[in-house]
């Protein structure tokens, strides 16, 4: 197992158009989270998954993002209408929830997004 | 609302020195404690985490503490090296139940001089 893996590892885009990240979890983890991290800053949470239900959203995640995790596998991140301000990376997470424990998340590389 | 602080920004060691990295967070009831290594550009690396029922934890030169009724945690390097060099970020995992998430301090730059 290769750990969280992500992809593009960076995007760049015009305002106003779409773009979608994937994240590849770590195979046997049942969680999955996104987060966003600016310049000197920590990273915020967005939005995360227990297999394929969508447990949580953050209220900096606007209409225009939209998570997906279809089978509990894999998990798409898409920004519609990108804005200046969306310029930032995006990271996502994995985690193993068993029973009460909540367990080390591990972290992918990152998409770094940048909008023009 | 759970806050993390990490002070200072920014620091800067000769290679050899032992040194600590504070971590500072306003409600206690968290369920873990995790501190992380980012370097310029790239992902976090989990370095330790910490249950909320545990007072500390090593891995080789690391060695992670936690103080949960007073709301504090600190990461102690040993005999600092120059590819200690990145920033330190440490989150809390807080919430309830299915509400839980890692809550992140801003980090701490560490540049350790050859």
């Amino acid at each position: 197992d290769t750990g969280v893996s992500q992809d593009p590892r960076h995007k760049i885009t015009k305002r106003g158009q779409n773009v979608t990240f994937r994240c590849d979890p770590i195979s046997e983890h049942n969680r999955l989270y996104w987060y966003r991290q600016t310049l000197g800053q920590g990273p915020e949470f967005l939005t995360y998954f227990q297999n394929e239900a969508q447990l949580e959203k953050s209220r900096l995640l606007s209409d225009r993002f939209s998570a997906e995790r279809p089978k509990g596998s894999f998990s798409t991140l898409e920004i519609q209408r990108t804005e200046q301000g969306d310029s930032a990376m995006y990271l996502c997470a994995s985690s193993h929830r068993s029973g009460w424990m909540l367990n080390e998340q591990f972290f992918g590389p990152g998409t770094r997004l940048t909008v023009l | 609302k759970q806050e993390v602080t990490q002070i200072p920004a920014a620091l800067s060691v000769p290679e050899g020195e032992n040194l600590v990295l504070n971590c500072s967070f306003t409600d206690s009831a968290i369920y873990n404690l995790q501190w992380f290594r980012q370097d310029p550009g790239k992902g976090l690396t989990s370095l330790l985490l910490i249950q909320s029922s545990q007072r500390e934890q090593t891995s080789g030169r690391l060695n992670a503490s936690l103080d949960k009724s007073s709301g504090r945690s600190t990461l102690y390097i040993a005999a600092s090296q120059p590819g200690d060099s990145a920033t330190y970020l440490c989150a809390v995992m807080h919430g309830t139940g299915a509400n839980s998430k890692l809550t992140f301090g801003k980090g701490i730059t560490l540049s350790v001089r050859p």
